[in-house]
């Protein structure tokens, strides 16, 4: 089944700098990568999500990598603010089945 | 987007009572619904995916008589969390998603037991 490691497990970063996390997944027949946003005891929310036909999509200050060869995509946040403050978590699907999970990493940015 | 919909944010209940939450899609109908638990500062692990008018799949580790899931209608999946107790502390998500896209999450349920 599908595999989903994720680094960093914590990152600070000084308010106006950029944060990269990445993940790696296994299944190479896996076509979506989404990238969700946890905030403190409230839901996930889909911030940004890319298929497998591109190698690169942006919103605003953020953006997302796929690199199919490696089996590696990356999450960017540029211009961080304090807000972006949270838990962020990759994700690939395997066939038919629920996405599989990175173990998350937790973003502070510090004002 | 899709709206999920869960039931109740907070409980709080008696060791040895038994807890049901609820996982609504709003707007879709959803065959397969999944339930997740996450641990403080955790990742989220999948307990179990819920069939609609089929059994559930648990699973490995995750007790079937502990967890009881029922999905009887394309709308709604039920998670009843039987006997808690302490350790069943946490914070319970549920998910519907539509294969090959983006997961549509309830507001989670988290749940104490005393």
């Amino acid at each position: 089944g599908e595999n989903v490691e994720q680094h960093p497990s914590t990152l600070s970063v000084q308010e106006g700098d950029s944060a990269v996390i990445k993940c790696t997944y296994s299944d190479s027949a896996s076509n979506y990568f989404p990238w969700y946003k946890q905030e403190l005891g409230k839901r996930p929310q889909l911030i940004i999500d890319i298929r497998s036909n591109v190698g690169e999509k942006k919103d605003q200050r953020i953006a997302v990598t796929l690199n199919k060869t490696a089996k590696h995509f990356s999450l960017h946040i540029t211009e961080t603010q304090p807000e972006d403050s949270a838990v962020y978590f990759c994700a690939a699907p395997a066939g038919n089945t629920p996405l599989v999970f990175g173990k998350g990493t937790r973003l502070s940015v510090i004002a | 987007g899709a709206v999920v919909s869960q039931h109740p944010s907070r409980v709080i209940c008696k060791s040895g009572t038994s807890v049901k939450i609820e996982c609504r899609s709003l707007d879709f109908q959803a065959t397969t619904m999944f339930w997740y638990r996450q641990f403080p500062k955790k990742s989220l692990m999948l307990m179990a995916t819920s069939n609609e008018g089929s059994k559930a799949t648990y699973e490995q580790g995750v007790e079937k008589d502990k967890f009881l899931i029922n999905h009887a209608s394309l709308t709604l999946s039920t998670l009843t969390v039987t006997s808690a107790h302490p350790e069943d502390s946490s914070f319970y998500i549920c998910s519907a998603d539509r294969v090959g896209t983006e997961a549509f999450f309830g507001q989670g349920t988290r749940l104490t037991v005393v």
